[in-house]
């Protein structure tokens, strides 16, 4: 079974400096999509951005970037120019190409951003 | 565009009591329909999902259960609440097997 690991609970950052959210997975697979979903205090939750498997290219989401190393099995957020409003909770998330049909979410990591 | 509505937003229920919460998609036909459960500091947990009209698969055996009656209509229910049912509920939409967007989500708190 997939699992993902975001093994940091909580970070802070300075308004418009840079942060970097990391995140680990176990899978056997070779043909996955990875996510991250940012959930604002409204609790729902917003899709920030998408990487498939196979596509060596990194994603990007105007201030967002993902660092994409698929030997290694990590995907990591990058947020640029943080804003008060980027402060929420963010999960990394797997979902199988051609298997199961559900997300796999991490736990979650708190981004608390400083004025 | 998609939109993908929820409700209530907020049930507070007594144990023993039946539940009914509904998600509704527009803008879109035959889309995949997801419920999951998020409890308090965790993850989301899958509880349902359906293909199509009247397919339902259950990822967690418990004391929920799910219909689709129609096309952008998923409702999740249960004929006696559990105080362990307390948590926030996801319906989610997707394309195949591409991304899933979520709905506002409602909180349901069984006392």
């Amino acid at each position: 079974a997939q699992t993902v690991t975001q093994s940091q609970p909580e970070m802070s950052v300075q308004e418009a400096e840079t942060v970097t959210l990391s995140c680990t997975y176990d899978t056997s697979e070779s043909d996955y999509y990875l996510f991250w979903y940012k959930q604002p205090p409204s609790r729902q939750m917003i899709l920030v951005i998408r990487q498939e498997a196979y596509k060596q290219q990194n994603a990007t989401e105007n201030r967002f970037s993902v660092n994409f190393q698929k030997a290694a099995k990590s995907f990591s957020l990058k947020i640029s120019d943080s804003q008060l409003g980027d402060a929420a909770m963010y999960f990394c998330a797997y979902r199988s190409r051609g298997g199961s049909e559900k997300l796999v979410f991490g736990k979650g990591m708190k981004l608390t951003v400083n004025p | 565009s998609q939109t993908i509505h929820q409700w209530p937003a907020t049930l507070v229920q007594p144990v023993g009591s039946p539940l009914s919460l509904e998600c509704t998609v527009e803008g879109t036909s035959n889309p995949n329909l997801y419920w999951y459960r998020q409890a308090a500091g965790r993850g989301l947990q899958l509880l349902f999902y359906s293909v199509g009209i009247g397919q339902i698969s259950s990822e967690v055996p418990q004391n929920l259960s799910a219909s689709r009656p129609q096309d952008r209509q998923f409702i999740l229910s249960s004929k006696k609440l559990l105080l362990s049912d307390s948590g926030f509920y996801l319906c989610a939409w997707g394309r195949g097997r591409e991304t899933q967007y979520f709905g506002p989500g409602t909180r349901l708190l069984v006392l």
